[in-house]
């Protein structure tokens, strides 16, 4: 079973900065946070990790608390093609192949 | 071509036949995964290969066959299915050692007539 909790759907308005939460009060100290998309019929897509830092590319940021039980990604200017499932999965980083767990993730609808 | 390439797109197939689809990468990758996503149910993993080795099989039925002959390739075999295995087949590749970012193929969408 998914380690993380986040909420089915949200809308958010174009333009505007999209924040999807998750809960992972579970997570072990090795654990990574990891977040895929997955646009409708094609492959997930990574988007970013984090450890404890917060953590910025050139998609999106993460930032996870201090205390390691909650992050949020944020789309800092949601466009159309942002419409997708946002998956956050904790996951070990390195050492062996590791498969990844979804859970059912978070339906993120960018109204125009 | 570069990424991660998987073939058919679509297949249609009887309970009775015998199928294969087939995973490519071209990013130097050592780990290599296939993910099963059925119609409203999350991704589900089905078999994890690490340097050609099958390191984990998530108690995935026999009719389900996976084969690794080299770190750039993977089959999933498919024999005598289940209307109820119609899903989308999802072929992941990953660089160990360094973090958990998998790159994912389209997948291929199995009809089991």
């Amino acid at each position: 079973d998914a380690k993380t909790t986040q909420p089915p759907s949200m809308d958010c308005a174009e333009g505007r900065a999209a924040n999807l939460p998750c809960n992972h009060s579970t997570i072990s100290g090795n654990e990574y946070v990891y977040w895929y998309r997955q646009i409708h019929s094609q492959g997930p897509q990574y988007i970013i990790h984090g450890l404890k830092n917060n953590e910025t590319n050139e998609m999106a940021s993460l930032i996870i608390t201090e205390d390691r039980k909650s992050s949020t990604l944020i789309l800092p200017h949601a466009t159309l093609r942002d419409t997708a499932v946002y998956y956050c999965i904790v996951s070990f980083s390195g050492g062996g192949a590791d498969g990844l767990t979804f859970g059912k993730g978070t339906h993120l609808i960018i109204q125009p | 071509e570069t990424g991660v390439t998987q073939t058919p797109r679509h297949l249609v197939m009887g309970m009775t036949n015998k199928k294969s689809l087939k995973c490519e990468q071209h990013l130097g990758h050592n780990a290599m995964y296939w993910y099963k996503q059925s119609a409203k149910k999350p991704l589900e993993l089905m078999f994890v290969y690490s340097l050609e080795e099958r390191v984990e099989n998530n108690s995935v039925p026999s009719r389900f066959s996976p084969e690794c002959p080299n770190s750039s390739h993977l089959f999933l075999h498919l024999h005598t299915l289940q209307p109820e295995d119609s899903a989308l087949y999802l072929c992941a590749s990953s660089r160990q050692g360094i973090n958990n970012e998998q790159f994912f193929g389209p997948g291929t969408r199995l009809t089991v007539l």
